[in-house]
């Protein structure tokens, strides 16, 4: 079956910091959509990629979405404390419905 | 700002029981998700519902889940008989159009004991 993978699956930076997580796809997504949990909550919508190489930004982040539309990636600029939580992606498969298969995700911890 | 809300928050039920979990999704929307996440794991699918039937399920929906729109507010998960290993944070979604961001619920954390 469809496999998400991330890396890494832990981060610790110091606040200023950037970070960045990749997602990688045994096969190809029609779509695929990033969600912050933060600890102890559930997962909160943030972005959805839909063309190949397609990039996005929102404020600090920046998503970008693979050629092959098998990966992506969220890079974090200058984190910041509440930045604190695990970076899901979750993406969809052509013919595949409406379900997302979630990566195994990118917890990152920020330090002061 | 309209939201997904779960009921209840925790359950504590004995190995054998069944459970009911409860969601009311966003009142307008037409597409409604189970999915769970196992402490400190990656957030799992187990069914999708739309149109009054299950468009699609995971390996974990066994004949041991299903699922119901008894009304139209509210979407239910039932565990008929409940092992240890449902222990788990389980999340009800629902989005207003195909393709488009899922929004979940808080979450019914699930203990068997």
């Amino acid at each position: 079956g469809q496999q998400v993978m991330q890396i890494p699956q832990y981060q610790h930076v110091q606040e200023g910091e950037d970070f960045t997580t990749y997602c990688n796809s045994s096969t190809t997504l029609s779509n695929i959509q990033w969600y912050k949990q933060r600890p102890g909550g559930h997962p909160v919508f943030l972005i959805q990629l839909v063309k190949s190489g397609e990039v996005k930004k929102q404020k600090r982040l920046t998503f970008q979405f693979g050629e092959a539309k098998k990966n992506s990636s969220l890079h974090i600029t200058a984190t910041q404390t509440t930045d604190v939580g695990t970076y899901f992606c979750a993406g969809r498969t052509a013919g595949g419905g409406n379900k997302l298969t979630f990566g195994t995700g990118t917890q990152l911890k920020v330090e002061l | 700002e309209p939201e997904v809300t779960q009921t209840p928050s925790h359950q504590v039920t004995q190995m054998g029981q069944e459970v009911i979990l409860r969601c009311v999704p966003i009142s307008n929307h037409l597409y409604f998700y189970w999915y769970r996440q196992i402490l400190g794991q990656k957030v799992e699918f187990l069914v999708s519902f739309y149109n009054n039937e299950i468009s699609e399920k995971s390996e974990i929906f066994d004949d041991q889940f299903s699922v119901e729109r008894p009304d139209g507010s509210n979407f239910t998960l039932k565990i008929r008989s409940t092992k240890l290993e449902d222990s788990a944070m389980y999340f009800c979604a629902s989005s207003g159009f195909e393709n488009t961001e899922a929004f979940f619920g808080q979450g019914t954390r699930l203990t068997v004991v």
